[in-house]
């Protein structure tokens, strides 16, 4: 079983400020890096897919950077909003099927 | 409307009996997937298929079987349920194109008494 682990569990930003977490991953038979946003009662929607070493994508104030050499993934938020609060899973990527972490939980205090 | 769907959305049984989970498509994917989620233990892998020839365990598939019965839909059921399966269950889609992005259903809230 593949170990993917995230981190903090859980997260308290006050709005306006800027913040980030952690997804570590097993650096060996690496395909894609997943990160996916999930609000309460709604259903994980895909963020960002990663595969290349030092890959950076960018959607509106969120970004994530990716590093397979050492196995490990950030997700950054600039200027937290309220919209932003959410948990954000990522998933390593074999070729066949998705092994997630446990997500970082981010509540953004007005 | 919606490109994966789940029904039933909630469902309350008891200990013992059949259910069945459902799920639909609409997407065009060739895999389908079943996870279930529970308090602090993130998304897990039941059941996968990449056909409908095309049947993988997951991580936790003891206790559960599933049927591709076309490309658009992928059932999960529990031939006798049990309260430890009481949890949130995903249905997803992904194409390989898309490097596996999952395309996730609705949910399907489950309560085994």
């Amino acid at each position: 079983i593949l170990n993917v682990e995230q981190s903090p569990q859980s997260l308290h930003v006050q709005e306006g400020d800027s913040t980030n977490f952690t997804c570590s991953f097993p650096s060996s038979n690496f395909y894609a890096l997943h990160w996916y946003r999930w609000e309460t009662a709604k259903s994980p929607e895909a963020l960002f897919v990663m595969t290349l070493n030092g890959d950076e994508k960018k959607k509106g104030r969120i970004s994530a950077t990716l590093n397979t050499k050492e196995g490990y993934s950030y997700l950054y938020i600039k200027g937290s909003q309220p919209e932003d609060s959410a948990t954000y899973l990522c998933a390593f990527s074999g070729n066949e099927k998705l092994t997630f972490g446990t997500g970082t939980r981010l509540t953004i205090i007005p | 409307d919606a490109d994966v769907t789940q029904t039933p959305r909630n469902r309350i049984t008891k200990t013992g009996k059949r259910i069945m989970l459902e799920c639909s498509q609409t997407k065009g994917h060739d895999r389908m997937y079943w996870y279930r989620q529970d308090p602090g233990l993130g998304l897990r892998l039941i059941y996968y298929s990449f056909d409908v020839k095309d049947i993988n365990k997951g991580e936790i598939s003891d206790g559960y079987s599933v049927s591709r019965q076309a490309q658009a839909k992928f059932s999960l059921s529990l031939e006798s349920a049990i309260p430890n399966q009481t949890a949130l269950y995903f249905c997803a889609t992904s194409d390989l194109a898309g490097l596996n992005e999952q395309f996730f259903g609705p949910g399907t809230r489950l309560t085994v008494l």
